[in-house]
């Protein structure tokens, strides 16, 4: 079965850091191209992160630029996400997104960042 | 102004048609871009429905029905989102993405209610 399972979020106070994971399984990690994608509570979906198959290709929304950094590890089947300077808007629901022809076809069950002093 | 912009909510009735606009930000032209629809039903998490650029170059997602469909309109620089046939199961949000600047850039999605 393809999954993705992501782990990481919790409570962090603004300023802190977080360092969000996605388990890849079902299919060949190292040949898809993933993306980061949050949703804030009541709210619609926002794009954070973009990362290629091999990891050589990072692109990032204005709004996380500087202070996030995506990484990926394909012997492990594993996506990342290092989140610094957390601030109250970073507050979301975090999905790991796989793209496969530039389609957003598995999207894991999210991990929740609450970001409150 | 923003990349993709869509109205908050539409309602329409069981059996009637919904159609959903997506507004492409002006000096960006529709019909030159592939412009992705997502649905997400509540509680549940986003699911692709459909691409489409033109007549010759779209995309149905896997198991969505042909009553769902695509299209644009040049004259309101809109990529437009149709759904026939309304089933009570069709209420949810749906999302228009693109991909811009090296990067996805979702509307802000729109709220169908059938009622």
């Amino acid at each position: 079965e393809v999954q993705l399972v992501e782990s990481g979020g919790g409570l962090v106070q603004p300023g802190g850091s977080l360092r969000l994971s996605c388990a890849a399984s079902g299919f060949t990690f190292s040949s898809y191209e993933m993306n980061w994608v949050r949703q804030a509570p009541g709210k619609g979906l926002e794009s954070v992160s973009y990362i290629s198959d091999s990891g050589s290709t990072l692109s990032y929304a204005d709004s996380v630029k500087g202070r996030f950094t995506i990484s990926r590890d394909n012997a492990k089947n594993s996506l990342y996400l290092q989140m610094n300077s957390l601030r109250a808007e970073d507050t979301a629901v975090y999905y790991c997104v796989r793209e496969f022809g530039a389609i957003l076809d598995i999207w894991g069950q999210g991990t929740m960042v609450s970001v409150s002093s | 102004q923003p990349v993709l912009t869509q109205p908050t909510s539409l309602s329409a009735s069981p059996g009637a048609s919904a159609r959903f606009t997506c507004t492409v930000r002006s000096g960006i032209t529709v019909d030159t871009y592939r412009i992705y629809w997502y649905q997400q039903r509540p509680g549940s998490l986003p699911r692709y429905l459909l691409r489409y650029k033109s007549d010759s170059d779209k995309h149905q997602g896997s198991g969505v029905p042909s009553r769902f469909s695509g299209s644009n309109d040049a004259s309101t620089n809109a990529a437009l989102l149709l759904i026939s046939g309304l089933q009570s199961e069709d209420e949810a949000d749906y999302y228009c993405a693109i991909w811009y600047s090296s990067t996805w850039v979702f509307g802000g999605g729109t709220k169908l209610i059938v009622l």
